[in-house]
């Protein structure tokens, strides 16, 4: 069970936004020292986006100002200099063990 | 470009069938495992259902065992959902994604998913 948190959240433009995913288990397989979780951008009427993998490896076209880190069950999706674009939904994810869970998501949006 | 198209979606209802079909372009299809992601309306992301490169492994979701049959055609690059016994529940609009690596180069069966269909909507209703 992903569980994120919180439920959603205002940011100014031009500040960082925080969105946190904890796991109930360990996502960390030991045999690559990877971490299985992944984050999704979904803005309004689109499909998710994949924005990072392996815990903190931007997909590629990515912009730098997303990252992700974390280890184990505890991880973090930072946004730096919020830009209008960003508004939408955040999903985690783990694809360490079948079947795969997101979390419910995460609503960002421009205070 | 990589592509995934969604169709076969519709009203129908309750009880009743619908076949969903996602095309596949601009990547080996036969060598990802490929799966199903519904979104009921306003709701988070769902794993239905998932298929690896050969058919040889498939999963589902508890919610649609036994009514939801996956299936793939590698020489057509496409992949497949027969739904039966179809309830107000599974209305959702349904993703086709794909795994962000090939099968060879996988520790585990999931993946982070790379490549979505724009989704195709299916709506049970009386």
């Amino acid at each position: 069970v992903m569980t994120q948190s919180p439920d959603s959240l205002a940011v100014s433009l031009g500040e960082r936004a925080t969105i946190n995913c904890k796991s109930s288990q360990s996502v960390l397989y030991r045999s690559n020292n990877k971490n299985h979780v992944a984050w999704y951008q979904q803005r309004p009427g689109q499909p998710p986006k994949l924005l990072i993998y392996w815990a903190s490896t931007r997909d590629s076209g990515v912009p730098d100002r997303f990252s992700g880190s974390g280890s184990g069950t505890d991880f973090t999706l930072t946004i730096n200099s919020l830009q209008p674009e960003d508004v939408a939904d955040y999903y985690c994810q783990q694809y360490y063990t079948t079947p795969c869970s997101f979390g419910k998501g995460n609503k960002l949006e421009i205070k | 470009q990589v592509q995934l198209v969604e169709s076969g979606g519709g009203l129908v209802k309750p009880g009743g069938s619908l076949r969903l079909s996602c095309a596949a372009s601009g990547f080996t299809f036969s060598d990802y495992y490929m799966r199903w992601i519904r979104q009921a309306p306003g709701k988070g992301l769902e794993w239905v259902s998932d298929i690896s490169a050969s058919s040889t492994n498939i999963n589902y979701a508890d919610s649609v065992k036994g009514r939801f049959t996956i299936s793939r055609d590698n020489a057509k690059n496409s992949l497949y959902l027969q739904m039966n016994s179809l309830r107000v529940e599974d209305t959702a609009l349904y993703f086709c994604v794909k795994d962000k690596n090939p099968y060879f180069q996988k520790l585990v069966i999931g993946d982070a998913f790379d490549i979505w269909g724009q989704g195709t909507a299916v709506i049970v209703s009386s």
